[in-house]
């Protein structure tokens, strides 16, 4: 049964740092890896998608790994600022193409002006 | 395009009372999920249907939820009758083939059983 765990649950961190959040999966067999933002009381916001075929995806000042084999993946955000402050979740879908999503708790990010 | 959509945004009940969740997918998106997140937990899959078929309902929690998606274009959820931990976040989600299947979600509904 596939498992997400992100850590940390939260980070706290001065504007203009750059940062990165962890998130392991039990199961490499994985079919891709995407990573959301969640605002409060909003939807989810895709952020970046990794193909099982693929090592990382950059979008603006992020950037996504994968390693498939040890189970897990990073979100870097250079630069870090106030805007960034969000819960960004990990998600993996399963082998098959149409398999469901599973999701890590998330990490809560506040970036401190 | 327009995204997922997801009706209501709000929606506050009493125990016992019936509740319908609708979620309007993207255009010509043949695959519709629905996930929930109660408090404190990671967002959980409840099922997915491929046009109006159900293709894996292995996360619906009981009988108290059901799941259409007559004509396989929009897709409701109804809870009936709500307990109080139904409540929650419920996210509906579509993908399409052509789109390497990620899955564009909409903003959610929240669901408070008072």
């Amino acid at each position: 049964k596939q498992e997400v765990t992100q850590i940390p649950a939260a980070l706290s961190v001065p504007e203009g740092e750059n940062l990165v959040l962890n998130c392991s999966f039990t199961d490499s067999a994985i079919y891709n890896l995407q990573w959301f933002r969640q605002d409060p009381g909003k939807g989810l916001t895709s952020l970046l998608l990794i193909q099982s075929s693929q090592r990382e995806q950059t979008s603006g000042r992020l950037n996504a790994s994968l390693d498939k084999s040890s189970g897990r993946s990073t979100l870097y955000i250079a630069a870090s600022q106030p805007g960034d402050s969000a819960t960004y979740l990990c998600a993996v879908k399963g082998w098959n193409r149409d398999d469901k999503i599973i999701f890590g708790k998330g990490t809560r990010l506040h970036i401190l002006p | 395009e327009a995204g997922v959509t997801q009706f209501p945004s709000h929606s506050v009940i009493e125990k016992g009372q019936t509740v319908t969740l609708r979620c309007d997918p993207i255009s010509g998106h043949d695959n519709l999920y629905w996930y929930r997140r109660v408090m404190g937990k990671e967002i959980k899959f409840l099922l997915h249907f491929v046009k109006e078929s159900k293709q894996d309902e292995s996360g619906m929690p009981n009988n108290r939820f059901l799941a259409e998606r007559t004509g396989g274009t929009y897709s409701t959820l109804k809870v009936q009758p709500a307990e109080l931990e139904d409540s929650g976040v419920y996210f509906c989600a579509s993908s399409q083939e052509n789109r390497g299947h990620e899955q564009f979600f909409g903003p959610g509904t929240r669901l408070t059983v008072l």
